[in-house]
């Protein structure tokens, strides 16, 4: 089945230690999003991907980073974590024209931060 | 600005129908969605309305757009334990790439 895959589902990792999250596709979506979700609040998006178009929100913060090596996967680059950047990391694809301009979201990855 | 509100829990006894609402904020929005987010797991698309419409219905579930006081609804026929979980508003931000804007969520009880 055709789905958004998001590796690790569970990561912890020591404050200040970067730390890589990955999600991949089968959809083969033009359009990949990171978004960081905190307990009990709404997903926030952090950026996103149109092809190799990177766009970056205006309020996401320098410490995050993001590649996309090709149209199938798209990293998350956490270079110094801080205690508040513990969260639920979820991807997300869409086909920019497609149906009701669907996102498909993968499980996320929980990361923790000692 | 950006801003989707919606109350926060709502608790139903199992048979009865839940009514989960939501305001946003822009007008120009094309599309409005509800998402389902059951425990430790990611967002999964229940169902979406074209902004030029002011109904569907799709099984157990039906949403209302009121576009003048935009305002949304989701109700959830004949509600079952299986339907506890948080549910997510969103409109799409017409300035961006599909863009979706959440509500913080409503968590739905369902109980006996």
């Amino acid at each position: 089945d055709a789905m958004v895959i998001q590796n690790p589902r569970y990561q912890v990792t020591q404050f200040g230690k970067p730390v890589t999250l990955s999600c991949s596709q089968t959809l083969n979506h033009n359009v990949m999003y990171w978004y960081q979700q905190k307990s009990s609040q709404a997903p926030k998006l952090l950026f996103h991907y149109y092809d190799k178009d990177f766009n970056n929100e205006a309020d996401t913060p320098d410490n995050f980073q993001s590649r996309r090596p090709n149209t199938s996967f798209c990293f998350l680059d956490i270079r110094s974590p801080g205690l508040g950047d513990a969260a639920m990391y979820l991807c997300a694809t869409s086909r920019v024209g497609g149906s009701y301009n669907e996102q498909f979201f993968g499980p996320g990855t929980r990361l923790t931060v000692l | 600005g950006e801003d989707v509100e919606q109350s926060l829990f709502l608790s139903v006894r199992e048979g009865d129908s839940s009514v989960i609402n939501c305001t946003y904020t822009d007008s120009s929005s094309t599309y409005l969605y509800w998402y389902k987010q059951e425990p430790g797991a990611g967002l999964q698309l229940l169902t979406y309305i074209f902004s030029n419409m002011d109904m569907k219905q799709d099984q157990r579930l039906t949403v209302l757009l009121n576009k003048k006081d935009k305002h949304l609804s989701l109700r959830i026929a004949d509600t079952q334990t299986g339907d506890s979980a948080i549910y997510f508003c969103a409109e799409i931000f017409s300035g961006g790439y599909n863009k979706l804007i959440f509500g913080a969520g409503t968590r739905l009880a369902v109980h006996p």
